[in-house]
């Protein structure tokens, strides 16, 4: 059981768009602390997406955006490309832990 | 750019040791907080243990407290993790993960993410 929850599964068809959620508790999102989104390709490493919430590293395209309310974040994906089709996993750190925390994940598939 | 090379995985019995090692390359290795992060088969990311620049203060997950040891040499640029009492359940892909940030927080401070993973090793334990 992951402290933060994400729905295991979610889909659209190329061109749309698409969002992730990530629920947490008052020791970690709802205690303010940033929200990061990693983007698993099939067979690779994670890599930095979203950090700070809402800040896209360099190179990461701005179809990729982060939002934060609450205990909860969003990730959402707009133009969606086959390309995007991945596993995508937030993160953020828990003060009762003492430790980052990750979301179990999310498997987005392009229709 | 950096780089961080694993190697140091493979198949080992419930109750033995292995040794992970991470080379990095590409960036000032000293000066930011190194992470252990693995994927069980089909499973999601869980943080393992992760190492201060400064003073090389070293966490753990209560689930590898007392089992593994994290340490870093930085005049090779590397880290390491020395697993022992290994369980079924630690079977997992072990990636080395590199702080993009640092978050203080009651007194103590910790990588807030992680901006550059290396390419992992699997860790199989299994009789």
């Amino acid at each position: 059981q992951s402290v933060l929850t994400q729905p295991p599964s979610v889909s659209g068809a190329p061109g749309q768009r698409v969002t992730i959620s990530c629920t947490g508790s008052s020791s970690n999102i709802g205690a303010a602390y940033d929200v990061h989104w990693y983007q698993q390709l099939p067979g690779t490493a994670p890599r930095l997406l979203i950090y700070g919430d809402d800040n896209r590293p360099s190179g990461v395209p701005d179809r990729f955006s982060g939002s934060k309310s609450g205990t909860s974040a969003s990730l959402a994906i707009t133009g969606l490309q086959a390309e995007d089709e991945a596993h995508y996993y937030c993160q953020s750190f828990d003060s009762s832990l003492s430790g980052p925390v990750f979301g179990g994940g999310t498997k987005l598939t392009v229709l | 750019q950096v780089q961080l090379v694993e190697s140091g995985g493979g198949l080992v019995r419930p109750g033995g040791s292995l040794r992970l090692s991470c080379v990095a390359s590409g960036f000032s290795f000293s000066d930011f907080y190194m992470t252990w992060i693995r994927q069980a088969p089909g499973k999601g990311l869980e943080w393992v243990s992760y190492i201060s620049s400064a003073d090389g203060s070293k966490y753990y997950a209560e689930s590898v407290k007392g089992r593994f040891t994290i340490s870093r040499d930085n005049s090779k640029d590397s880290l390491h993790l020395q697993m022992d009492s290994l369980r079924v359940e630690d079977t997992a892909i072990y990636y080395c993960a590199k702080e993009g940030s640092t978050i203080c927080s009651g007194g103590s401070c910790h990588p807030e993410n992680f901006d550059s993973w290396g390419q992992g090793t699997l860790v199989t334990v299994s009789s």
